[in-house]
């Protein structure tokens, strides 16, 4: 069975462009996060889908982040327009269900970008 | 806001050496996991724990709840260059709440 995909692996690019992320997680896993990794330190939650439908978004930056996951299937990560402390690596992850005690989350192989 | 806290930060060692690994809550963890990642990955959980003093055990990896499920340790024996990686300890409520990682080096 395949894991979560991502694509690109790297990306870099000068402050102030725009960059996106894509994410295609396991089949079946109704439920869909974006991660952001700093350097040495634990993932931060960005945003959580349901299927389609965005649950939590508290820990997104509207101002310069958005997501989408039109079919509730793969979802698109973009930022416009990047910043130098965007520099960081985006992971998506993909569960089976919605969180709680035993649901294991599988997290890809992340974005490394680097904003110059 | 809960603070997870882990040490020590980093953890350089040789091959067959044993470490401990901590991980310290400012509040009563919901459940907690623990995660590994190597270079380049995700994170990959190894294991979940609910109950206060619960003890699990992955081959070489042992796992310890605190009874008042505000901590939680991870203690590897012999440690192998395998190991290398961070581990992440986090809070499992219906969003996974990392804490700080260690990173962990075992040499050849």
């Amino acid at each position: 069975e395949a894991g979560v995909v991502q694509s690109p692996r790297y990306k870099i690019i000068e402050k102030k462009q725009p960059v996106a992320f894509w994410c295609n997680p396991i089949s079946g896993h109704n439920t869909l996060y974006w991660y952001l990794q700093n350097l040495g330190q634990g993932p931060e939650l960005l945003i959580r889908y349901e299927n389609e439908e965005a649950v939590d978004d508290s820990q997104l930056p509207k101002d310069r982040f958005s997501a989408e996951r039109l079919k509730g299937v793969d979802s698109t990560l973009k930022i416009q327009p990047a910043e130098l402390g965007d520099s960081a690596v985006y992971l998506c992850a993909s569960s089976p269900g919605p969180g709680g005690p035993y649901n294991e989350q599988f997290f890809g192989p992340g974005t490394r970008l680097t904003v110059l | 806001t809960q603070l997870l806290e882990q040490s020590p930060q980093f953890l350089s060692i040789q091959e067959g050496e044993n470490l401990t690994v901590y991980c310290n809550s400012s509040s009563v963890f919901s459940s907690l996991q623990w995660y590994r990642q190597e270079p380049g990955e995700g994170p990959v959980l190894l294991v979940t724990v609910v109950t206060g003093g619960e003890v699990k055990k992955l081959k070489r990896l042992t796992f310890q709840f605190g009874d008042a499920r505000k901590d939680s340790s991870l203690h590897i024996t012999a440690a192998q260059p395998g190991d290398t990686g961070l581990y992440l300890c986090a809070d499992n409520t219906d969003k996974l709440i990392f804490g700080t990682g260690t990173r962990l080096q075992v040499f050849p």
